[in-house]
Order: structure tokens, then C-alpha cells, then sequence
């Protein structure tokens, strides 16, 4: 089945300590997202790629950055983790056309603890 | 900017009573509004959708009618049962950033049997 995968799962890292989250997607889909959940809150987009181009939403922290190697691969990385990064991140991806953007589909989501 | 407001949970129901969950929204032009399900440990899945006025999202049994006058896209279904025991999120994506999901703040919902 087409989907979007996250790994890992649950990742944990320490206070200041750089980690990256990983996203792939089989759909191939040209437009991917990175959205940042805390508990009992709603999703909040962190940034996107639309194919190579990158689009960082105006109050995401320069602390969070992400790479796109290639149309299935996503990445995030938070170059030094405060305890207030702690969230559940979660992927998706959509398809663009013709100025549309289509449905976007999530991933399960990656549960960041920082210690 | 754009905003949806929503019910404030949790919510508690028995099993094959009626649901309602409000939601309003706030955005210029008619934007698409959706309704997210997101099961324990899971991500969001998409429930219904309506990109226009008037129209109605249905889907496993849950229905949700977009209402330009009350900008208001509330989620209803007739009996629910202990498997719709979930969180319910209400987004919508507006004309001018398109890109991107807006959501309210979701809505816990517990079926007893």
C-alpha cells in the first residue's frame, strides 16, 4: 500500500543534542510537510517542500531546519532541543497541479522526548 | 490570519448515541474544511471533507455540512460506537495559504459501551 513512514517511532534525545527525524513516502507525492504537535494541542506547520523548493513558515524557530535529498526522503533536524521541543512530529505529504494543492496524507508521527 | 475553533473536550459518550461536535472557523473567501481523525498512537486520517458552501462530507457513517453563513462545519453521526473512540480535529486550508492545514485544537471523544 501507498504511505507515508516515519522513523523512528518514539526517539529520544537529550537537552542540546541534535536529532533528526526521518520521513518517506511511496506515493510519490511532490509537496511534503512538517507539522509539530504538543500534547493536547493542534498540529502546527513547521515548514514544507514543494519538490526541491523549501518553505519555512514565518514563525518557525531557526532551531528546526529540513532537508529533501530526493522525492521520497524528508528530514528533520532540531540542532539543539529544548525541553519545550518535546512534541509528537508528525509528516504528510500532497500532490500540487496546476496551482492545487490536493489532500494531504500524514504518517504516524514520531513522539520526541527530551531529556 | 485564519483560525478554527472548536469544541472543547473531552467528550463522553454511550454507545449508539447521537454526536456533535462543533466547529467554527474564521478565514477570508471560502476556504476547504476537513475533519482529521487521529486513533490512539496513530497519525491523522483524513474523515470527510467539503470544498464548497453547502456542500455535505459523509463518511463511515459521520457527516459534516459546510455552512457559509454560520462558518461553521460541525461533525455529527447518528450512533456512535466504542471503535469512533478517537481525537477529532476540524482544519481548514484557506484560498490564500494554500499550503497549508490550519487545525483547532481537537476534540477527545470516548464511546462506553
Amino acid at each position: 500500500d501507498a504511505m507515508v513512514i516515519q522513523n523512528p517511532r518514539y526517539q529520544v534525545t537529550q537537552f542540546g543534542k541534535p536529532v533528526t527525524l526521518s520521513c518517506s513516502q511511496t506515493l510519490n507525492h511532490n509537496v511534503m510537510y512538517w507539522y509539530q504537535q504538543k500534547s493536547s494541542q493542534a498540529p502546527k506547520l513547521l515548514f514544507h517542500y514543494y519538490d526541491k523548493d523549501f518553505n519555512n513558515e514565518a514563525d518557525t524557530p531557526d532551531n528546526f531546519q529540513s532537508r529533501r535529498p530526493n522525492t521520497s526522503f524528508c528530514f528533520l533536524d532540531i540542532r539543539s532541543p529544548g525541553l519545550g521541543d518535546a512534541a509528537m512530529y508528525l509528516c504528510a505529504t500532497s500532490s500540487k497541479a496546476g496551482g492545487h494543492y490536493n489532500e494531504q496524507f500524514f504518517g504516524p508521527g514520531t513522539r520526541l522526548t527530551v531529556l | 490570519g485564519d483560525s478554527v475553533t472548536q469544541m472543547e473536550g473531552p467528550v463522553t459518550l454511550s454507545e449508539e448515541a447521537f454526536l456533535t461536535i462543533n466547529c467554527t472557523y474564521t478565514a477570508t473567501g471560502y476556504p476547504s474544511l476537513f475533519w482529521y481523525v487521529q486513533y490512539p498512537g496513530e497519525g491523522l486520517q483524513l474523515l470527510l471533507k467539503a470544498t464548497k458552501a453547502d456542500d455535505k462530507g459523509s463518511n463511515k457513517g459521520f457527516e459534516a455540512t459546510y455552512r457559509k453563513e454560520t462558518t461553521s462545519f460541525h461533525l455529527e453521526k447518528g450512533s456512535v460506537q466504542v471503535s469512533d473512540s478517537a481525537v477529532y480535529f476540524c482544519a481548514l486550508r484557506g484560498i490564500q495559504g494554500a499550503q497549508k492545514l490550519v487545525f483547532g485544537q481537537g476534540t477527545r471523544l470516548t464511546i462506553n459501551p
